[in-house]
């Protein structure tokens, strides 16, 4: 199974700004998703992403807000732009392989303030 | 959209007793996909189902899907205080969409 790393791994952050958030997988994979979970809460997928194409977004979830970039098989990011309070969240990228199963980086914890 | 709902929300059971969580669908799902979240810990892969009525076990756990493939459930046999977590259900409905269901928190007392 793929290893995935993400960075950071929680952040705090003012009202306004922008962060960005990395993830990168020890192998090459084609399917890369990522996900934001409110403690407690079940996971809730913002966008696709696949290397060659642009990220495909879920309803509620538009580009200008959470533009992401997939420049190889092996590494993506994802940005919070003009974060607010309601931003804050888990947020969790991850990948199958060969259409068996996800796996998930361990998470980048945001709080805006 | 597309929707799953998964039952119960919490289960509270004694240590040795039986445990279940079920997902339903209004929709036929291409598979569904099992993961174990541990408390502050992040979603890992535990199975996927595929064809219709099909069970899967792997040790104290079997999950089932169901013949119309709308509906799924995952069984523990003598819980273990290690099963302590929240059990969600991933339903693919096409190629790149997976909805998640809302989890079900599994408490073990020894």
């Amino acid at each position: 199974s793929a290893v995935i790393s993400q960075k950071p791994s929680r952040d705090i952050c003012q009202r306004g700004t922008s962060l960005t958030i990395q993830c990168q997988v020890d192998s090459q994979v084609t399917m890369m998703f990522w996900y934001r979970q409110q403690p407690g809460q079940s996971l809730t997928l913002i966008a696709t992403a696949n290397q060659g194409s642009e990220a495909t977004y879920e309803s509620g979830f538009v580009i200008d807000k959470f533009p992401i970039s997939r420049p190889n098989l092996t590494f993506s990011t994802l940005t919070v732009s003009n974060m607010s309070p309601e931003d804050s969240s888990i947020y969790l990228c991850s990948v199958e392989e060969f259409s068996t199963g996800q796996y998930f980086g361990p998470g980048t914890r945001l709080t805006v303030t | 959209g597309q929707q799953v709902m998964q039952i119960p929300q919490y289960q509270h059971v004694q240590e040795g007793e039986d445990f279940t969580t079920y997902c339903n669908s209004s929709t036929t799902l291409s598979n569904i996909q099992w993961y174990k979240q541990r408390p502050g810990g992040h979603p890992v892969f535990l199975i996927q189902l595929v064809k219709s009525g099909e069970v899967k076990k792997q040790k104290r756990l079997t999950f089932q899907f169901g013949e119309a493939k709308k509906n799924s459930s995952l069984h523990i046999t003598a819980t273990q205080t290690t099963d302590v977590g929240t059990y969600f259900c991933a339903a693919r409905y096409n190629f790149n969409k997976f909805y998640f269901g809302s989890g079900t928190k599994l408490n073990v007392k020894p």
